[in-house]
């Protein structure tokens, strides 16, 4: 089973359109959460990290529900510059030595 | 203005060639990690550096090494490139109990 699973998309938005992502994480003792965006053919660059009690930024509002493992991120108001791949990313239990990333969603925002 | 720098960009090379990317970084950070993505999958880590003269293999099996003899650089080296080495390497760093990582732009490697 992969540690962090995501849901590839695309999602295929129409400007102004709410979106939202799920994630799912394997590993219970994990301890920290992030959401990366990568653009095509360019590196991931942190977007947010998720806090348990859910964190907003701007438009972008990421949540954390420890029970079922599973991380969430909305995105309000979308523009055309939101279209890119949202990478889930976890930090893995005690001693762990890296992150984790999901395969990442790919969102399109049409005008 | 990139914090952490990767050359080559791109790279076509041909089979059994020795290569090396390299990897430097302006932040003073003591882990460095090496990751590799093939096109519409995760990044797999390959390997990481908690500092000067520390080197681990990640969880993704790789014929590649790595030195780290500077804090600041990490070079990645593949003694005889084989097509199945196809693929672009990320580099990153974080500082030693920081969660964030910063990424290099990537070397897009092809081997012919």
């Amino acid at each position: 089973r992969k540690e962090v699973e995501q849901d590839p998309g695309p999602f295929n938005v129409p400007e102004g359109a709410t979106v939202a992502f799920n994630c799912t994480y394997s590993n219970s003792a994990s301890q920290s959460f992030f959401w990366y965006r990568q653009d095509c053919r360019k590196e991931p660059k942190l977007l947010m990290s998720v806090y348990s009690s859910g964190n907003e930024d701007g438009r972008f509002t990421a949540q954390l529900n420890r029970a079922s493992q599973y991380i969430s991120l909305l995105i309000r108001d979308s523009k055309l510059s939101d279209s890119a791949t949202y990478l889930c990313v976890v930090k893995g239990g005690t001693g762990a030595n890296n992150l984790f990333f999901g395969t990442g969603t790919r969102l399109t925002v049409i005008p | 203005e990139a914090d952490i720098y990767q050359t080559p960009r791109y790279l076509v090379i041909g089979t059994g060639k020795k290569i090396t990317l390299e990897c430097s970084q302006t932040m003073g950070h003591d882990k460095m990690y090496w990751y590799q993505q093939d096109p519409g999958m995760e990044l797999h880590l390959i390997h990481y550096s908690y500092g000067v003269n520390s080197t681990e293999k990640g969880d993704l099996s790789s014929e590649s090494t790595v030195s780290r003899i500077r804090t600041e650089h990490f070079p990645l080296t593949l003694e005889s490139a084989r097509p199945s080495h196809t693929s672009q390497y990320l580099c990153a760093s974080s500082e030693l109990g920081g969660n964030g990582y910063t990424f290099g732009s990537g070397t897009r490697l092809t081997v012919v």
